[in-house]
């Protein structure tokens, strides 16, 4: 049984500041990872992939990857009241071809 | 990012009949789609992998007689649901894999009300 644990918050940053995003993964054949935004209502939105050891960084958006711990997190530096939202955790163990396995979501609302 | 699109956007419907939802690629040609549900305060969850020109593979506890996933052509899925019913009410979201860079993108979604 493939699973992905976030905690579902909701995490409440102040604007300007660092949030920090963690999930945990059970199935050590992931190879793939992703972190998907998604408004209420709304289909979740790409933010960032990541497929092997260490850190990525994309604009304010930075994924890490530890695979030994079974770990992933996202880091948005500069919160802004737009990033406050659903994010999701989402792993792919067959390369792309399986569908994924999405955690729960992490409810982040940044405080103005 | 790539795009995909859904149709319809909502869909109200009386028990008992059946809902088509397209997903289509709109800039990329897209071997394998995939087709997610998701409930209120919950997680997307995997329905079923629909590759094209082949049979859909479903997850289990999913009907494959009550959800009929058609992929003719490399830019186009079809859900139907067949016979709704008050609980089949959701958000049905569709992906689309984009083998060059193996990234699943999503369309907007699909929510469907089942009176």
């Amino acid at each position: 049984q493939k699973e992905v644990e976030q905690n579902s918050g909701p995490l409440s940053v102040p604007e300007g500041a660092i949030a920090s995003l963690n999930c945990t993964y059970s199935d050590r054949g992931s190879q793939s990872f992703f972190w998907y935004r998604q408004y209420s209502g709304k289909s979740p939105e790409l933010i960032m992939s990541i497929y092997s050891n260490g850190d990525k960084e994309d604009g304010r958006f930075t994924a890490q990857l530890n695979k030994a711990s079974q770990y992933v997190s996202l880091l948005i530096r500069d919160s802004q009241p737009s990033d406050s939202a659903t994010y999701l955790c989402a792993v792919n163990t067959g390369g792309g071809a399986d569908g994924l396995t999405f955690g729960k979501g992490t409810h982040l609302i940044i405080q103005p | 990012g790539a795009v995909v699109s859904q149709h319809p956007s909502r869909v109200i419907c009386k028990s008992g009949t059946s809902v088509k939802i397209e997903c289509r690629s709109l800039d990329f040609q897209a071997t394998t789609m995939f087709w997610y549900r998701q409930f209120p305060k919950q997680s997307l969850m995997l329905m079923a992998t629909s590759n094209e020109g082949s049979k859909a593979t479903y997850e289990q506890g999913v009907e494959k007689d009550k959800f009929l996933i058609n992929h003719a052509s490399l830019t186009l899925s079809t859900l139907t649901v067949t016979s709704a019913h008050p609980e089949d009410s959701s958000f049905y979201i569709c992906s689309a894999r984009d083998a060059a860079t193996d990234t699943q993108y999503f369309g907007p979604g699909t929510r469907l009300t089942v009176l």
